[in-house]
């Protein structure tokens, strides 16, 4: 079936700093992957929607100057946070939509934790 | 008025039950829509696509589809304690807008 690939799978990284997370298709090719943040107990919201060779499309109140999105290939995305403060702290999870001869629907990555000290 | 509603739960069932959760959409213009399971700490995995009115069955479990009451649900017969999860209802209104519920924790008592 169809996999997306995403790690690191867990970072913890101080205050300040940014982080790079990896999404890739392995199977199949992505123009489209999303990226979603899910806070404990809560469902996932959508952050942004990353087009291969175009600018990602932001959801409302999502900082696009904070959350750099690159997806430079047809089987890569990033998801970099940038001056990661402790509010930022959350699993992000990244999606693509599967082609109906693998399967059809969306498949996710297997998620990254991160946690900002 | 959200999207998609679920109920948080916990819904509680006994092994070999049948556990039942519910999801209903807002916008009457959905076309296809989704079951996942997420278990704590993990990303969620698809268990169920529903497209048309109706039922659709895959081994124990069947989701059941009203658009005309704008409601989806799934069942889950001969409950096992491996289903406890977190059961998170989506709805695509086509193109890549894909919307989730807040999802309804199961467990299921063995």
């Amino acid at each position: 079936g169809a996999v997306v690939s995403q790690h690191p799978s867990r970072v913890i990284c101080k205050s300040g700093t940014s982080v790079k997370i990896e999404c890739r298709s392995l199977d199949f090719q992505a123009t489209t992957m999303f990226w979603y943040r899910q806070f404990p107990k809560q469902s996932l919201m959508l952050m942004a929607t990353s087009n291969e060779g175009s600018k990602a499309t932001y959801e409302q109140g999502v900082e696009k100057d904070k959350f750099l999105i690159n997806h430079a290939s047809l089987t890569l995305s990033t998801l970099t946070v940038t001056s990661a403060h402790p509010e930022d702290s959350s699993f992000y999870i990244c999606s693509a939509r599967v082609p109906n001869g693998l399967g059809g629907g969306y498949t996710f990555g297997s998620g990254t934790r991160l946690t900002v000290v | 008025q959200k999207e998609v509603e679920q109920n948080s739960g916990p819904l509680s069932v006994p092994e070999g039950a049948i556990a039942s959760l519910n999801c209903t959409y807002s916008d009457r213009g959905s076309q296809s829509f989704f079951w996942y399971r997420q278990y704590s700490g993990k990303s969620p995995e698809l268990i169920m696509s529903i497209y048309s009115n109706g039922d659709k069955e895959d081994g124990r479990f069947t989701a059941q589809l009203n658009k005309a009451s704008q409601y989806v649900s799934l069942l889950i017969r001969d409950s096992q304690p491996s289903d406890s999860a977190t059961y998170l209802c989506a709805v695509n209104r086509g193109g890549n807008q894909f919307y989730f519920g807040t999802g309804t924790s199961l467990t299921v008592i063995p």
